[in-house]
């Protein structure tokens, strides 16, 4: 079982829609949970942490399930701008774990 | 302020060749990370610098990879011999010692391709 699992995607949704995404992690000793984006050829940028009593930026709503060892990205009201790789990351220690990431393509 | 600088930004040698890669991490950043990113994959952890200790190089995928750091600054990466697999996109991270959740902020990488 991979550390860090996400859905690889693509979701395909319309300007406007609300999206979420989810990932699982198998370290139940992990301790920061985090959300980067990742555009085409780009490096990745951190999008938002993730903390134990969920957490929302604008459009954006993480939370995390430490007994099901999962975290989720809601994303409401999406922009075409918002088309991107993300990338769940998972930090038991000082070395983060990277998810393969979900791809995100809102469509005009 | 500045944010992690990488040179080169993209590399093109052949096979055997050695090749070094250059990261500049964030003025006071005393962690610094290696990724490695193929194409269309995710990002595999290389190694681990902390200040003045010993890095934890776990995730280095052969001998002929090597990584040096001087102090908290620059560090460089090493790859002898290079190989058409060892062709993608290497990131370099810093994160500061203040941030107890240790955010890491990525440079723009190195494009490698291995002829």
């Amino acid at each position: 079982r991979k550390e860090v699992e996400q859905d690889p995607g693509p979701f395909n949704v319309p300007e406007g829609a609300t999206v979420a995404f989810n990932c699982t992690y198998s370290n139940s000793a992990s301790q920061s949970f985090f959300w980067y984006r990742q555009d085409c050829r780009k490096e990745p940028k951190l999008l938002m942490s993730v903390y134990s009593s969920g957490n929302e930026d604008g459009r954006f709503t993480a939370q995390l399930n430490r007994a099901s060892q999962y975290i989720s990205l809601l994303i409401r009201d999406s922009k075409l701008s918002d088309s991107a790789t993300y990338l769940c990351v998972v930090n038991p220690a000082y070395k983060y774990i990277f998810g393969t990431g979900t791809r995100l393509k809102v469509l005009a | 302020g500045a944010g992690v600088s990488q040179s080169p930004s993209n590399k093109v040698t052949e096979k055997g060749k050695d090749v070094e890669l250059r990261c500049d991490p964030i003025s006071g950043h005393t962690a610094l990370y290696w990724y490695r990113q193929r194409l269309g994959q995710g990002l595999e952890f290389l190694i681990y610098f902390q200040g003045n200790s010993a890095p934890d190089k776990s995730g280095l995928p052969s001998d002929r990879f090597s990584a040096e750091r001087t102090g908290e600054s620059v560090s460089t990466l090493t790859i002898q011999r290079t190989q058409q697999e060892d062709s993608a996109v290497y990131l370099c991270a810093s994160s500061s010692p203040a941030d107890r959740r240790e955010t890491q902020y990525f440079g723009p990488g190195t494009r490698l391709l291995v002829l």
